[in-house]
C-alpha cells in the first residue's frame, strides 16, 4: 500500500515568488497536516486539516495557506517567499483529527529559495 | 524556554551499544509520545507510539515515559550502523482549540552507529 506522496521532491524559488506544494495522503486517511523543517530542527506545525476544514493552525504569517480537497489531497501554498521560508515541508497523513491518531510522513519537498 | 527539549548530540557508539535518547518537556498537556527516526534528506518514519505513563517495547527499541518527570526516553538494543540516522522525539495533547492534533517535536539527536 502507497505512502504519503509529496511533490515535487525539490523546488527551487526566488524572493517574492510564489510556490504550491502538493501532498497525497494515505489512502482511508482523511487528515493532512503539514510541517516545516528547518535544517538541523525539529518539524514546526503549520497546519491541520480534516474533512477539508483547517482545524490547526500553528504561528506562521498569513502568507502560508493551505486547503483540502474532497479526495483528501492537499496544498500547502507560500505567498511572497522569503530566504527563511527554505526548509523541508513536510506532510502527514493521520486518519482523523485527534491526538490519539498517528501521524504518518511523506517524504517532503525540499524548498531553497535564492 | 522549548516545550520540548532534546540533546542534539552528536552520539557515535559503536555497533552492538546500547543506546540512550531522551527529551524532557514543559507542557502538563501533552499526553501523547512519540520517536520517530529521519534518514538523512527523506520524512519522519514512525517507531514507537505511546499514551501516558509506561514503558512500550517493540523489538530493539524500548519507549519509556515518566509523566510526573516530564521526561521520556527511547533506548536502543544492539545497535546497528543501519540504526544512524536523527531521532526525534514528538508529543500531543488532548486539549482541542487550534492546537487539536498539532505534534511538538524535540530538535533531534544525530546518531552515528560506527561497525
Amino acid at each position: 500500500d502507497a505512502g504519503v506522496t509529496q511533490s515535487p521532491t525539490h523546488l527551487i524559488k526566488t524572493r517574492g515568488q510564489h510556490v504550491t506544494l502538493r501532498c497525497s495522503p494515505i489512502s482511508g486517511h482523511k487528515s493532512v497536516s503539514w510541517y516545516q523543517q528547518v535544517l538541523g530542527q525539529g518539524p514546526q506545525f503549520i497546519f491541520q486539516y480534516y474533512e477539508k476544514e483547517e482545524r490547526g493552525r500553528g504561528n506562521f504569517p498569513d502568507r502560508f495557506s493551505a486547503r483540502q480537497f474532497p479526495n483528501y489531497s492537499s496544498e500547502l501554498n507560500v505567498n511572497a517567499l522569503l530566504l527563511g521560508d527554505s526548509a523541508l515541508y513536510l506532510c502527514a497523513s493521520s486518519l482523523g483529527q485527534g491526538p490519539y491518531n498517528e501521524q504518518f510522513f511523506g517524504p517532503g519537498t525540499r524548498l531553497t529559495v535564492l | 524556554q522549548k516545550e520540548v527539549e532534546q540533546d542534539p548530540g552528536p552520539l557515535s557508539v559503536p555497533e552492538g551499544a546500547i543506546v540512550s535518547l531522551n527529551c524532557t518537556y514543559s507542557n502538563s498537556a501533552f499526553q501523547y509520545f512519540m520517536w520517530y527516526r529521519q534518514y538523512s534528506r527523506k520524512g519522519p518514519e514512525l517507531l514507537m507510539y505511546t499514551y501516558s505513563s509506561g514503558n512500550k517495547e517493540d523489538g530493539r527499541f524500548t519507549a519509556q515515559v515518566d509523566k510526573s518527570s516530564k521526561y521520556i526516553s527511547l533506548f536502543i538494543r544492539d545497535s546497528q550502523p543501519s540504526d544512524s540516522a536523527t531521532y526525534l522525539c514528538a508529543m500531543s495533547a488532548i486539549a482541542g482549540g487550534t492546537s487539536y492534533g498539532k505534534l511538538t517535536f524535540g530538535q533531534g539527536t544525530i546518531l552515528t552507529v560506527h561497525p
